[in-house]
């Protein structure tokens, strides 16, 4: 079955501090895999889309790496404004087009 | 350019009723899809309409439908409402819904049963 699982289902850290977030997948066949940041009473607001092993992305103070089973969100030196739920999903090769999403992480950095 | 569109934000409705969403998507996108969204349950997939045909479906009883006119304008509704409908329910345009072209969210309607 396709699931996606996402990890820790929260994080604090506190301002400067880097970490990662961790989306591990299981599809037979990646179409693309999309990084979502999600403020709290809104939609999520897309970040990136990574389709290939070894394929890396950046923004501002993120940055997001793709394995064969996984991709990792890193945060560098995160500030308040970082604060959110970040969300991953997955669209399979072989599927009609449909995203399958992870639960997310809540990320809160402290001042 | 103009973003993903949804109204009403907010709702309120009492069981048994009947509601009808709205999303209008980024002009030029063709794919419109539907998420329901609760605290405990994350986001849960609806439907996707891709020029006016139901493309995708989720798990959802066949009181959530939706539909898709030629302007790919799309509304959801959901009719005999319970408590459990109370949720945030969310619509994302996309060109052709492939990843090549990521997805756009709207704010959302806030639909609390009553």
């Amino acid at each position: 079955e396709d699931q996606v699982t996402q990890s820790p289902e929260a994080l604090r850290l506190q301002e400067g501090e880097s970490s990662s977030l961790n989306c591990s997948y299981t599809v037979s066949g990646l179409r693309g895999l999309f990084w979502y940041r999600q403020d709290p009473g809104k939609g999520p607001e897309f970040l990136f889309t990574l389709y290939s092993a070894g394929e890396e992305k950046e923004k501002e103070r993120l940055k997001a790496t793709l394995t064969k089973k996984e991709s990792f969100l890193h945060i560098t030196a995160p500030k308040p404004e970082d604060s959110a739920t970040y969300l991953c999903a997955v669209q399979a090769a072989y599927s009609n087009y449909q995203l399958i999403w992870g639960a997310g992480t809540k990320l809160i950095i402290k001042p | 350019k103009a973003g993903v569109t949804q109204t009403p934000r907010y709702l309120i409705k009492t069981r048994g009723q009947q509601v009808t969403l709205s999303c209008s998507p980024i002009s030029g996108h063709r794919s419109v899809s539907w998420y329901q969204q609760t605290p405990g349950q994350g986001l849960q997939f609806l439907f996707e309409y891709f020029s006016e045909t139901q493309r995708n479906k989720g798990n959802f009883p066949g009181r959530f439908s939706g539909r898709q006119f030629s302007n790919s304008r799309s509304e959801m509704n959901v009719s005999t409402l319970e408590l459990g409908d109370s949720a945030l329910y969310l619509c994302a345009s996309s060109f052709a819904g492939t990843a090549n072209y990521g997805y756009t969210f709207g704010s959302g309607t806030r639909l609390t049963v009553v």
